[in-house]
């Protein structure tokens, strides 16, 4: 059974840093792996999405890198501002066909103190 | 292009009642995910559909189920309520059930913010 676990649960930082937030899974036979950031009682939104076969993506200010073999992502986050204050989770999709379905994590919750 | 919607967006029901939900996916989308968040226990998945089949359940009783219509919108329905079915309910979209590459993001809807008294 797949379980990802993203520690710590919540994080706070002063604005301008730079900054890697964590995401491990048990299972490294994955087909991608997503990150999400999700403000205070919203829905969830898309930031990257990085294949099995690929090792990062970018996108902004925000980079996520993969490794499959030690079951490790991170997203990291450039020159942090308040905005970028949220909850961020990371989920992983296993196999395809019939049982594929999103793992997530329970997220870091960021906060960026102007 | 319109995002993923559903309705409504906050319910209050007492225990022993259903509840029914709604969600559209974006136009075009035909993978439709439902999954309930709590803070104890996060986002778990409760059902996939694509082309009106259910592809893929999550570990929750009978009492939670789900349909998708031909136009790809889909219901889900909770009966006989217990408090602990309290949660955010959010409804993603994709173009596919997770084939091929670059085609599986999921979109999320805002939710629908359950509440049972």
């Amino acid at each position: 059974k797949q379980e990802v676990t993203q520690i710590p649960a919540a994080l706070s930082v002063p604005e301008g840093e730079n900054l890697v937030l964590n995401c491990s899974f048990t299972d490294s036979a994955i087909y991608n792996l997503q990150w999400f950031r999700q403000d205070p009682g919203k829905g969830l939104t898309s930031l990257l999405l990085i294949q099995s076969s690929q090792r990062e993506q970018t996108s902004g200010r925000l980079n996520a890198s993969l490794d499959k073999s030690s079951g490790r992502s991170t997203l990291y986050i450039a020159a942090s501002q308040p905005g970028d204050s949220a909850t961020y989770l990371c989920a992983v999709r296993t196999n395809t066909g019939a049982n594929s379905k999103l793992t997530f994590g329970k997220g870091i919750t960021l906060s960026v103190r102007p | 292009k319109a995002g993923v919607t559903q309705t409504p967006r906050y319910l209050i029901k007492t225990r022993g009642q259903q509840v029914t939900l709604s969600c559209s996916p974006i136009s075009g989308h035909r993978s439709v995910s439902w999954y309930q968040q709590t803070p104890g226990q996060g986002l778990q998945f409760l059902f996939e559909y694509f082309s009106e089949t259910q592809r893929n359940k999550g570990n929750f009783p009978g009492r939670f189920s789900g349909r998708q219509f031909s136009n790809s919108r889909s219901e889900m329905n909770v009966s006989t309520l217990e408090l602990g079915d309290s949660a955010l309910y959010l409804c993603a979209s994709s173009s596919s059930p997770g084939l091929a590459a670059g085609s599986n993001t999921q979109y999320f809807g805002p939710g629908t913010r359950l509440t049972v008294l």
